[in-house]
């Protein structure tokens, strides 16, 4: 079993949806990342998170250390959302930058 | 602009040749390190290096080499031991921190797609 599991694997959704994409995880954690793979490869951080909910623009993640699991919502879905969205963790006790991660929701959002 | 700019973005190899590919950062940030992403996969680590002259191994180590002469720059090196090397590799750079409350934004290069025919 995967220490970081992402659900669903695939996300279809049309223009204007709700989007949620769902991480879980099995180890301790001093903090939780969600990032963004653009069609071209490129990475690009989208959030920290280490307690509570963050917001930027239309983008909201919340995690739940009690429960080892974290959410990354879309309002009004647009299809320059569509992308791949990766969890990771960064797991306590191991090396200080080493990051786990999952192996990413493939969203496509349509017009 | 500061960012991670990784070369070259399509590379074939032919079976026995090493590649080096090349990853410069200008974010003065001391950590950088080499992905290795397959279809499927969560990235996984190849190497990583903290200071300048020092690197370590990562989950993947094997078949590749890597070198930290100066700070800007963290080149990787698929070598011809690696037996399965057609993949997308990320390089990417952080601050160095330690302790619990460290947490270490990566930011990452465009990444190169490797191809062995």
């Amino acid at each position: 079993k995967n220490e970081v599991e992402q659900s669903p694997q695939n996300l279809t959704a049309q223009e204007g949806e709700f989007i949620t994409i769902n991480c879980s995880y099995s180890v301790g954690i001093s903090a939780l990342h969600w990032l963004q793979q653009h069609p071209g490869g490129g990475i690009v951080s989208l959030f920290m998170l280490s307690s509570g909910k963050k917001k930027h623009g239309r983008l909201i993640a919340t995690i739940n250390i009690q429960e080892k699991h974290s959410s990354l919502h879309i309002t009004a879905s647009h299809p320059r959302d569509s992308a791949v969205y990766i969890c990771a963790v960064r797991s306590m006790g191991g090396a200080t930058n080493k990051l786990i991660f999952g192996t990413g929701t493939l969203l496509a959002v349509q017009p | 602009d500061g960012g991670i700019t990784q070369s070259p973005k399509y590379l074939f190899r032919k079976e026995g040749q090493n590649v080096t590919l090349s990853c410069e950062q200008n974010l003065n940030h001391d950590a950088m390190y080499w992905y290795r992403q397959d279809p499927g996969q969560g990235l996984r680590l190849i190497y990583y290096s903290q200071i300048v002259n020092d690197f370590q191994k990562g989950d993947i180590a094997e078949g590749y080499s890597v070198s930290r002469e100066k700070k800007e720059s963290f080149p990787l090196t698929v070598t011809s031991a690696q037996k399965n090397p057609t993949a997308f590799y990320l390089c990417a750079s952080s601050i160095v921190g330690s302790g619990v409350r460290f947490t270490g934004e990566l930011f990452f290069g465009e990444g190169s797609r490797l191809t062995v025919l």
